[in-house]
């Protein structure tokens, strides 16, 4: 299975950007990147996805590197509701598309 | 819709007991996932589910853990007997078929086996 890899942990200031980074060096084609994050108690919840072409939302934006093999998610004004656990998973094809997901990045929101 | 339903939300059993987990998908969606939340292991895919069949249970951990999807909107994952290291939270999600849709998760049951 394709694998993700992410730093442990990260730390912000409040209000400003930030920017998640994950390496998928060994991704094909036809996988898509999601971004879940999951707050404290609660089920993961999606942010964002993308396929080749960088994406917008109103939660995020996925940079998505040329090669495929990284991808950045950025939170363009951090909040402390955006403490959470973040995870970047390939949505694989092996013929059911299940979602794997990996050990993800902590984010800490610093007031 | 009222997004993906799983009951009971906590469950407190005592070791060599059967436990039965339930989910109900949101309509439509035609793949259901359940996954194990422990704080050693992280997330863990145990199996999951494509128009009601079982695609791949290669997560479901040994024997007693067992999952059933007798239609559209609704699954179980039943535990017998239940152990102390089953202790988890489980997460049950959907989604529709394709790749680039989302997945959504419900909020959990939180099981303690002591």
């Amino acid at each position: 299975d394709a694998k993700t890899t992410q730093p442990n942990s990260m730390e912000s200031n409040e209000e400003e950007p930030v920017h998640l980074p994950c390496n998928h060096s060994t991704i094909s084609g036809t996988d898509y990147i999601h971004w879940y994050r999951q707050l404290p108690s609660q089920g993961p919840e999606y942010v964002i996805h993308g396929l080749t072409s960088n994406v917008n939302n109103r939660m995020a934006s996925l940079a998505i590197a040329e090669d495929r093999k990284s991808s950045t998610l950025i939170l363009h004004r951090a909040t402390l509701r955006d403490a959470a656990v973040y995870y970047c998973i390939l949505r694989v094809d092996t013929g059911g598309f299940k979602t794997i997901f990996g050990a993800g990045t902590r984010l800490f929101v610093k007031a | 819709d009222a997004g993906v339903i799983q009951s009971p939300r906590h469950e407190v059993t005592e070791m060599g007991q059967e436990v039965t987990l339930r989910c109900k998908p949101i309509s439509g969606h035609d793949y259901l996932f359940w996954y194990r939340q422990t704080m050693m292991r992280g997330l863990e895919l145990l199996i999951y589910f494509n128009n009601n069949v079982p695609i791949d249970d290669s997560g479901m951990p040994e024997d007693r853990f067992s999952a059933k999807m007798p239609n559209a909107s609704f699954s179980t994952l039943k535990i017998q007997p239940s152990e102390p290291r089953d202790s988890a939270v489980y997460f049950c999600a959907s989604s529709r078929d394709r790749g680039h849709t989302e997945a959504f998760f419900g909020q959990g049951t939180r099981l303690t086996v002591v």
